[in-house]
């Protein structure tokens, strides 16, 4: 089962526009991370959050995590036309889950030029 | 440093037919671990390994094998082939560093079983 629920799952923004992806996931965790997928590649990871942390910044991006929400939101801000990808949040939980990351099905982000 | 390879990059089975999926990774990195991806869907845990000589199940193993001899490499092994199995396969690796670490995925084998 996935973990993380991503909301919108297809997000449309012009060059510039700010964008936001949602995540929610269902137990406990470690650390939540984001990674991006160009079409047919592999993933590249964006940012790490741990639990213990409610905001991360990273170049353009920004990243919430609400523990009591179980709940995280990426921000890209200034969006240009190579950030159309699609992005993935995954959890990582504690204890003996260490390094199995449980992802949501995605959000698929087109900017448009 | 050449990072996470896989090979092949394409293949096509026909059912019931076997075949292994490589991977390599030239970090020396302790953690490995292998993900299948199928369309619109996030990436589900087949099967990971801490270190040579140890390896554990993720979310979905059935229907493949895998053994880590060394470091360096962690392969895949699909027994029997069958459709279900049609998806892209991602293997990733990450140091422990004392701690959580960032994993780095390679580029992925996108596998057809007829």
């Amino acid at each position: 089962s996935q973990q993380g629920e991503e909301d919108p799952q297809a997000l449309s923004i012009q060059e510039g526009e700010n964008a936001t992806m949602n995540c929610s996931y269902k137990t406990s965790i470690n650390n939540l991370q984001w990674y991006r997928q160009n079409s047919g590649r592999g993933l590249v990871h964006l940012i790490l959050i741990r639990s213990n942390e409610r905001e991360k910044h990273s170049g353009r991006l920004r990243v919430t995590l609400d523990t009591s929400k179980k709940s995280s939101s990426l921000l890209i801000t200034a969006s240009r036309a190579a950030d159309t990808a699609s992005y993935f949040c995954a959890t990582e939980g504690g204890g003996t889950s260490y390094g199995k990351l449980t992802f949501g099905q995605g959000t698929i982000l087109t900017v448009h030029p | 440093n050449a990072g996470v390879t896989q090979t092949p990059k394409f293949q096509v089975l026909k059912t019931g037919q076997s075949m292994t999926l490589q991977c390599a990774q030239d970090m020396n990195h302790e953690y490995m671990s292998w993900y299948r991806q199928d369309p619109g869907m996030g990436l589900r845990l087949i099967h990971y390994s801490v270190g040579a000589g140890i390896t554990d199940q993720g979310e979905v193993p059935n229907g493949y094998n895998v053994s880590r001899s060394t470091t360096e490499d962690f392969p895949l092994r699909l027994l029997s082939a069958a459709p279900s199995q049609t998806s892209v396969y991602f293997c990733a690796s990450s140091g422990f560093a004392g701690g959580t670490d960032t994993q780095y995925f390679g580029p992925g084998t996108r596998l057809t079983v007829l």
